[in-house]
């Protein structure tokens, strides 16, 4: 049972376009939502998380969006970049973020020049 | 470099041999865990390390799997009689639970390949 899933699969934008990666989540319990970026050979890094008590949260070009009665969350990338090209993960955790983290199958980002 | 360091970078073993890997956590961070990717999806948990307590473990770990934390600071990967299906990415992560929060830095990974 897939617990987090993620959409789309890859995505191709052009530069200064805004990317938008969905996830959705089945276990209520989970109250807390990081999101990933890995790049070729490298391991993920976390970019933003959020927590359901707020709806948004932004941190420079990155905005994660929440929706709890739809158990739904969202990535957008204002104005990106080329260099933003890179496979992203959403990823959900029980007890704050203290528990093991629960990963989507990921959404690959081609940003064009 | 202060960042998670693992070792190998990359492992080619043939189906039935015994591989180890070694994952250096960031300095005094108390929490280690282990989780295997594989090609087109996200990182799935294996298990993970409370200093030096094995305090969960996913049913992802067979019996060929252990994983050590001696001193509550290294940690180490044992895969024995591997199958070709063990053939994964193999990342560390290390979290330091102080400090009202628990962000997971991640490893670069060792790529297992199994013939």
């Amino acid at each position: 049972q897939q617990q987090v899933k993620q959409s789309p699969q890859s995505l191709i934008v052009q530069k200064g376009g805004i990317p938008i990666i969905n996830c959705a989540y089945e276990n209520t319990a989970f109250d807390y939502f990081p999101w990933y970026q890995q790049f070729p050979g490298k391991g993920p890094a976390l970019l933003i998380a959020i927590r359901p008590d707020v709806s948004e949260k932004k941190e420079g070009r990155f905005t994660i969006s929440f929706n709890k009665s739809a158990k739904q969350f969202s990535l957008h990338i204002m104005d990106s970049q080329p260099g933003d090209s890179a496979t992203y993960f959403c990823a959900a955790s029980k007890d704050s973020g203290y528990s093991t983290l629960t990963f989507g199958k990921g959404t690959m980002l081609l940003v064009s020049p | 470099d202060t960042g998670v360091s693992q070792d190998p970078r990359h492992k080619i073993t043939k189906r039935g041999q015994n591989v180890t890997f070694r994952c250096d956590p960031i300095s005094e961070h108390n929490r280690l865990y282990w989780y295997r990717q594989t090609l087109g999806q996200g990182p799935e948990f294996l298990t993970y390390f409370q200093n030096e307590a094995q305090l969960e473990k996913s049913r992802l770990l067979s019996d060929r799997f252990s994983a050590e934390r001696p001193k509550g600071s290294f940690s180490t990967l044992e895969i024995q009689r591997t199958e070709q299906g063990d053939s994964a990415m193999y990342l560390c992560a290390s979290s330091n639970t102080g400090g009202g929060h628990n962000e997971q830095f991640f490893g670069p990974g060792t790529r297992l390949t199994v013939l």
